[in-house]
């Protein structure tokens, strides 16, 4: 079975400054994508930014950008020039192929980030 | 389009009781997924339809736990004989889900907290 482990509870983060967001995973699959989502306090979660498996290209939106490591199952999600609105949960996710899988997401824990002015 | 919607947003039941929440997805999209988010985890995938087929249920989903989608348009779920430990948060999420393709963007509903007393 898949696993998605977020080792930080908890970060912070100066306003303007960048901050990196760590997510390993574990799986036997070859082809899957992953997600990060952000969940501000009491609003609903919404996708960040996402990553296909076979692709090696960082996936990037705006201020936010990954750091995937395929060989280290490794998916960091780094956020440049923070803004107060970045305070929130976020929650790293892995999904299998849509084929012979319900296609669910599998969440870590997920790190809170605080932004401080 | 508003996006997915849930309700109610909070319930109090006291133990024993039996609860229903809604979720309306967002219109065409062919898969709706419930998941169960508790307090410093990550959501956890409940149940999952395509059109109205119910296709998956987690271990998660006891025998007091029953989910439908009529129509293939909005979804209930029911859980009957409330305990304190069923008290957490109810994310629905939806998304258009073709062959295996990223296109599988899951979006989420704000929840339905629900309260065991």
């Amino acid at each position: 079975a898949q696993t998605v482990t977020q080792s930080q509870p908890e970060m912070s983060v100066q306003e303007a400054e960048t901050v990196t967001l760590s997510c390993t995973y574990d799986t036997s699959e070859s082809d899957y994508y992953l997600f990060w989502y952000k969940q501000p306090p009491s609003r609903q979660m919404i996708l960040v930014i996402r990553q296909e498996a076979y692709k090696q290209q960082n996936a990037t939106e705006n201020r936010f950008s990954v750091n995937f490591q395929k060989a280290a199952k490794s998916f960091s999600l780094k956020i440049s020039d923070s803004q107060l609105g970045d305070a929130a949960m976020y929650f790293c996710a892995y999904r299998s192929p849509l084929g012979g899988s319900q296609g669910n997401l599998i969440f870590g824990k997920g790190t809170k980030l605080s932004v401080k002015p | 389009d508003t996006g997915v919607s849930q309700d109610p947003r909070h319930k109090i039941t006291k133990r024993g009781q039996n609860v229903t929440f809604r979720c309306d997805p967002i219109s065409e999209h062919n898969r709706l997924y419930w998941y169960r988010q508790t307090l410093g985890q990550g959501p956890e995938f409940l149940t999952y339809f395509q059109n109205e087929a119910q296709l998956e249920k987690s271990r998660l989903l006891s025998d007091r736990f029953s989910a439908e989608r009529p129509k293939g348009s909005f979804s209930t779920l029911e859980i009957q004989r409330t305990e304190q430990g069923d008290s957490a948060m109810y994310l629905c999420a939806s998304s258009f889900a073709v062959g295996n393709g990223v296109g599988n963007i899951q979006y989420f509903g704000a929840g339905t907290r629900l309260s065991v007393l």
